[in-house]
């Protein structure tokens, strides 16, 4: 069936590094993709999103890179800091048509910042 | 900032017994969401909730399983007899518009624990 994965499950960078998480998706009919965090013990939120009519946009300090070509999905975090520490997972909107989002999500990757 | 507000922060179940994990969306959003995630897994779809009838919902959403939204503030997810594979968070989210695109907002869970 279709899904969302991710290529590492963890990541370990150096406070002030750039830090890069990938994700690959199956589904070729998905035209919105989101990237949560989600710290220990807390729900998923939202950092950045991107639709598939576009292969970049930027954020404050994180940038999502979207290449349809090989179905795949970046996040870059610029000068990462200790308060970046979590679960990162991508997200793809599987819109049915019914109205409502139907989201589908990745394993995640843990992002540990080395201080 | 408004959000979405969950209780029980944790409930711990018989095998069973019948749960009702509530839910307080944000006050202006129109779909309301339940989703789930076993710990060390990935965030699992469960139901889409709009105009006061169930969108969509997956197959985990089976017959033990209802949404309500009793009045107009609160969204319940009802368990009706628990079983221990049912143990997990339950995230509700909410957003005030239709799949495809706007920032989804998830609640900070509420932990079952089946016995």
């Amino acid at each position: 069936g279709e899904s969302v994965g991710l290529h590492l499950p963890t990541l370990s960078v150096q406070e002030g590094d750039n830090s890069i998480i990938n994700c690959a998706y199956s589904n070729s009919a998905s035209d919105y993709f989101i990237w949560y965090k989600q710290e220990s013990g807390k729900g998923p939120q939202f950092i950045i999103d991107i639709r598939s009519n576009m292969d970049k946009r930027q954020g404050q300090r994180v940038t999502v890179l979207l290449n349809k070509t090989v179905k795949h999905l970046s996040l870059q975090i610029a000068a990462t800091q200790p308060g970046d520490s979590a679960v990162y997972f991508c997200a793809e909107n599987s819109y049915s048509g019914a109205g409502s989002y139907q989201l589908t999500f990745g394993k995640g990757t843990k992002l540990s910042v080395i201080p | 900032e408004p959000e979405v507000t969950q209780t029980p922060s944790h409930q711990v179940t018989q095998m069973g017994q019948e749960v009702i994990l509530r839910c307080v969306p944000i006050s202006n959003h129109l779909y309301f969401y339940w989703y789930r995630q076993i710990l060390g897994q990935k965030v699992e779809f469960l139901v889409s909730f709009y105009n006061n009838e169930i969108s969509e919902k997956s197959e985990i959403f089976d017959d033990q399983f209802s949404v309500e939204r009793p009045d107009g503030s609160n969204f319940t997810l009802k368990i009706r007899s628990t079983k221990l594979e049912d143990s997990a968070m339950y995230f509700c989210a909410s957003t005030v518009t239709s799949g495809g695109t706007g920032e989804l907002f998830f609640g900070e869970g509420s932990r079952l624990t089946v016995l």
